[in-house]
């Protein structure tokens, strides 16, 4: 199947400081791009949907200043998580859809493991 | 909007057995399900999927079954071995605008 790097796949860093994680999509073209965020042993929760060269559409309750999401490119989505703290620690991950097929797919990253100290 | 849940949370098996995972969805309008299967520490990782002009779709031993009127969807792995041990999520999606998933369902796979 398709295949969507991201990058880095872990990070720790100090509260205050700015986290940026990236999310490509190799080989095919992605105008939308999805974040979510996932709790140990707890499904996928979206944060927001990414278009390319529009502004991202965020979920209820995600703060748009905190987590800034810039889709500039067909192939690039990132997702800054800006003055971490603690509280954001947690396992990130992006999806893009392949619509360049006949049957539309989506397909994840490998994720970012966040921890802020 | 959609609501998935998932059954069972967890399901152990002997390996060479079968496990069945069923999903619910409310949104009528959906028609889109992909089941992933995602390992601890990694990004979840397109098994099979199926629309809602199918009834059944099999890969290998992975076959997903849709029940448009009851509004369920199931994934059956046959023939289980400790590499399937793992967590799967179905979703639901209507047109690929967002996708709801399931809360997950942790396999286990005995040798």
């Amino acid at each position: 199947g398709a295949v969507v790097s991201q990058h880095p796949s872990r990070v720790i860093c100090k509260s205050g400081t700015s986290v940026k994680i990236e999310c490509r999509s190799l080989d095919f073209q992605a105008t939308t791009m999805f974040w979510y965020r996932q709790f140990p042993k707890q499904s996928l929760m979206l944060m927001a949907t990414s278009n390319e060269g529009s502004k991202a559409t965020y979920e209820q309750g995600v703060e748009k200043d905190k987590f800034l999401i810039n889709h500039a490119s067909l192939t690039l989505s990132t997702l800054t998580v800006t003055s971490a703290h603690p509280e954001d620690s947690s396992f990130y991950i992006c999806s893009a859809r392949d619509t360049g097929v006949t049957n539309e797919k989506l397909f994840f990253g490998s994720g970012t493991q966040l921890s802020v100290l | 909007g959609e609501n998935v849940e998932q059954h069972p949370s967890t399901l152990s098996v002997q390996e060479g057995d079968s496990a069945v995972i069923k999903c619910t969805y409310s949104d009528s309008a959906s028609n889109y399900f992909p089941w992933y299967k995602q390992e601890l520490g990694k990004g979840p990782q397109l098994i099979i999927d199926i629309r809602s002009n199918v009834g059944e779709k099999k890969d290998q031993r992975i076959a997903v079954t849709l029940n448009k009127t009851a509004k369920h969807f199931s994934l059956h792995i046959t023939e289980t071995q400790p590499e399937d041990s793992a967590v799967y999520f179905c979703a639901a999606s209507g047109n690929f605008n967002k996708f709801y998933f399931g809360s997950g369902t942790k396999l286990n796979v005995k040798p």
